[in-house]
């Protein structure tokens, strides 16, 4: 059964600092992973898709990748800002199954 | 092109009541999928339906239920409301599934007194 963690749980830093969220999986056998965004009380904004063949994907000041034989993906966000603030959630899809998803980071950047 | 649609956004039940959320996929998506998020559970799904079948079924008791129209527009009913059915549910579609990209709506906040 594929199990996904997030770590850490919470996370604050000042504006302007790069940061890294991670993302492990049990299961290597995935066809891709998706990072989320929720903002409180909101629905998940699709922030980067990384297929299974890919090593990373780029979106902006985004940029995740992916290492499916050691079962981890990271997030890393590039001169933070106080609009980043929110909680970010990892999903990996394994083919016609749903997504299994991470409880997630909650990201604070402070002014 | 517009969003999935999730409606109502808030609703208050009490408990024994049932309740039916309404979801809207963005044109042309014939997959749904439905998810509850709660804080200490996080997010977990509920079932998918693609071209009126569902296709997948997650772990939840038999009182959670839904069915998908033949515009693709999905609902879902839990029946025999309980206090811990209080949660944001989430629906997503895609164009069929599987390995697309899921776009989600905004939720429908559900809270069981």
């Amino acid at each position: 059964k594929q199990e996904v963690t997030q770590i850490p749980a919470a996370l604050s830093v000042p504006e302007g600092e790069n940061l890294v969220l991670n993302c492990s999986f049990t299961d290597s056998a995935i066809y891709n992973l998706q990072w989320f965004r929720q903002d409180p009380g909101k629905g998940l904004t699709s922030l980067l898709l990384i297929q299974s063949s890919q090593r990373e994907q780029t979106s902006g000041r985004l940029n995740a990748s992916l290492d499916k034989s050691s079962g981890r993906s990271t997030l890393y966000i590039a001169a933070s800002q106080p609009g980043d603030s929110a909680t970010y959630l990892c999903a990996v899809n394994s083919g016609n199954t749903p997504l299994v998803f991470g409880k997630g980071t909650r990201l604070s950047v402070i002014a | 092109k517009a969003g999935v649609t999730q409606t109502p956004r808030y609703l208050i039940k009490t408990r024994g009541q049932q309740v039916t959320l309404s979801c809207s996929p963005i044109s042309g998506h014939r997959s749904v999928s439905w998810y509850q998020q709660t804080p200490g559970q996080g997010l977990q799904f509920l079932f998918e339906y693609f071209s009126e079948t569902q296709r997948n079924k997650g772990n939840f008791p038999g009182r959670f239920s839904g069915r998908q129209f033949s515009n693709s527009r999905s609902e879902m009913n839990v029946s025999t409301l309980e206090l811990g059915d209080s949660a944001l549910y989430l629906c997503a579609s895609t164009p069929t599934g599987g390995n697309d990209i899921q776009y989600f709506g905004a939720g429908t906040r559900l809270s069981v007194l």
